[in-house]
């Protein structure tokens, strides 16, 4: 079965621009999370998506959105791109009905270059 | 006071050692407690899951949650070369709240 699937692997991109990132989840689940993982932060939580809807939002401004299509992939935009979205954005599934945990299964992620 | 905290390491030990790697939180709404492992240049993979207090063990892994002292613990027996990687500890509330907050990751490197 495969796994989440995120693309594009590496993006370069230079300041004030847009970024678009994708996630497919794990077949069979219907919520999708962003991360975003940048040099000595750590995982840092960004969106939760379930069932098409923003679910959670962590603290980030508004120039990161995203939005979960109905067959559960989803997208996250950058707008205004700054030196400091340089990251590792992983996104990760789950099965929200049945995982009361929240189990996650990550992606490979988006490294994020801006310049 | 962060939510979580994790000694970001390094920690290197020589193979057949046996590792301690441990988190603590202050949010005692906290009830799913986590441990992923996350090699260079991947994502995080599920390493152990655990509901409220208590050990679970699976293989050469061994997880403690004691909620009372707010304090995670992760062991591994008879470590190996490819037990080298990043450990990040994470914990969610459960229920309607899936977001998992996560501690910064402890950098593990094992000797041959």
């Amino acid at each position: 079965e495969a796994g989440v699937t995120q693309s594009p692997t590496h993006l370069i991109k230079t300041r004030g621009q847009q970024a678009t990132l994708r996630c497919s989840p794990i077949s069979g689940h219907t919520s999708v999370y962003w991360y975003q993982q940048a040099l000595g932060l750590g995982l840092q939580f960004l969106l939760w998506y379930d069932e098409g809807e923003e679910r959670n939002r962590g603290n980030f401004p508004p120039r990161f959105s995203g939005r979960q299509f109905p067959n559960y992939s989803s997208e996250l935009n950058v707008n205004a791109l700054e030196l400091e979205d340089s990251a590792l954005y992983l996104c990760a599934s789950s099965q929200t009905r049945t995982s009361a945990g929240g189990e996650l299964f990550f992606g490979e992620g988006s490294r994020l270059t801006v310049l | 006071q962060k939510e979580v905290e994790q000694d970001p390491g390094p920690l290197s030990v020589p193979e057949g050692a046996i590792v301690s790697l441990n988190c603590t939180y202050s949010n005692s709404a906290f009830q799913y407690f986590m441990w992923y492992r996350q090699y260079s240049r991947k994502g995080p993979e599920l390493l152990m899951y655990t509901y409220s207090s208590g050990n679970k063990e699976d293989g050469r892994f061994t997880a403690q949650v004691d909620k009372s002292s707010k304090y995670i613990s992760l062991f591994i027996r008879d470590s190996q070369p490819s037990d080298s990687a990043t450990y990040l500890c994470a914990m969610s509330r459960g229920g309607s709240n899936y977001k998992l907050t996560f501690g910064k990751g402890t950098l593990l490197t094992v000797n041959p």
